[in-house]
């Protein structure tokens, strides 16, 4: 799987917008960029993914750069609940085998 | 809510012994998978069981097995327990085989005494 370079840690005030970046310069044309977060030591939970094209559903909204360097996740309008280690994962599905390998991910903290 | 369920949720035991973790995948999901997130390790990916059959191996131990049985729901058999495989345990299900989207359950927290 592509590796995945994210900044260790963001603070974000309450009621902006959080913008995550995320590289991965090594991805292959058919590798997904999904993001999970976790909070606490909750269950990782899903957030988002995409190919190419940018995606958007209730969470969150997900940028892929044309070349597919790199991504942006953002969250429109944080919330202190939205503090969170944020991981971003390049993943293959191949048949037969499907594993996320997580990194370090960045620790998001929203601040009132 | 994710849908998967965990039990238990805190397990405390001694070096030695042998545990064993539960999972119960979401509704219609045939895929289950296993991670260990432990303080140094981060979260590693142990295992991959689709209906019923193994499918993927991680960085798993000798040590620990797993099954998934005909209803579909999963167990993570731990043995011969050392201090350091006390860790968060996830288990996580998707739809189908490869290329669906992962959900995971609250976890186990092991801790060995």
């Amino acid at each position: 799987d592509a590796k995945t370079t994210q900044p260790t840690s963001m603070d974000c005030a309450e009621g902006r917008a959080a913008n995550l970046p995320c590289n991965h310069s090594t991805i292959s044309g058919n590798e997904y960029v999904y993001w999970y977060r976790q909070i606490h030591s909750q269950g990782p939970q899903y957030i988002i993914h995409g190919l190419k094209n940018n995606e958007t559903n209730e969470m969150a909204s997900l940028i892929i750069t044309e070349d597919r360097k790199s991504s942006t996740l953002i969250l429109p309008h944080a919330t202190l609940r939205d503090t969170a280690v944020y991981y971003c994962i390049v993943r293959v599905p191949i048949q037969g085998a499907q594993k996320l390998v997580f990194g370090q991910g960045t620790r998001l903290t929203i601040n009132p | 809510d994710s849908g998967v369920t965990q039990t238990p949720k805190h397990l405390i035991t001694a070096t030695g012994q042998r545990v064993t973790l539960r999972c119960s995948p979401r509704s219609g999901d045939l895929s289950v998978y296993w991670y260990q997130q432990s303080l140094d390790q981060g979260l590693q990916f142990l295992i991959q069981y689709y209906n019923g059959e193994e499918r993927a191996k991680g960085n798993i131990l000798e040590r620990f097995s797993a099954q998934q049985f005909p209803d579909l729901h999963s167990e993570l058999n731990l043995s011969s327990l050392e201090l350091g495989d006390s860790a968060l345990y996830f288990c996580a299900s998707s739809l189908g085989l490869s290329g669906d989207t992962q959900y995971f359950g609250p976890g186990t927290r092991l801790t060995v005494l």
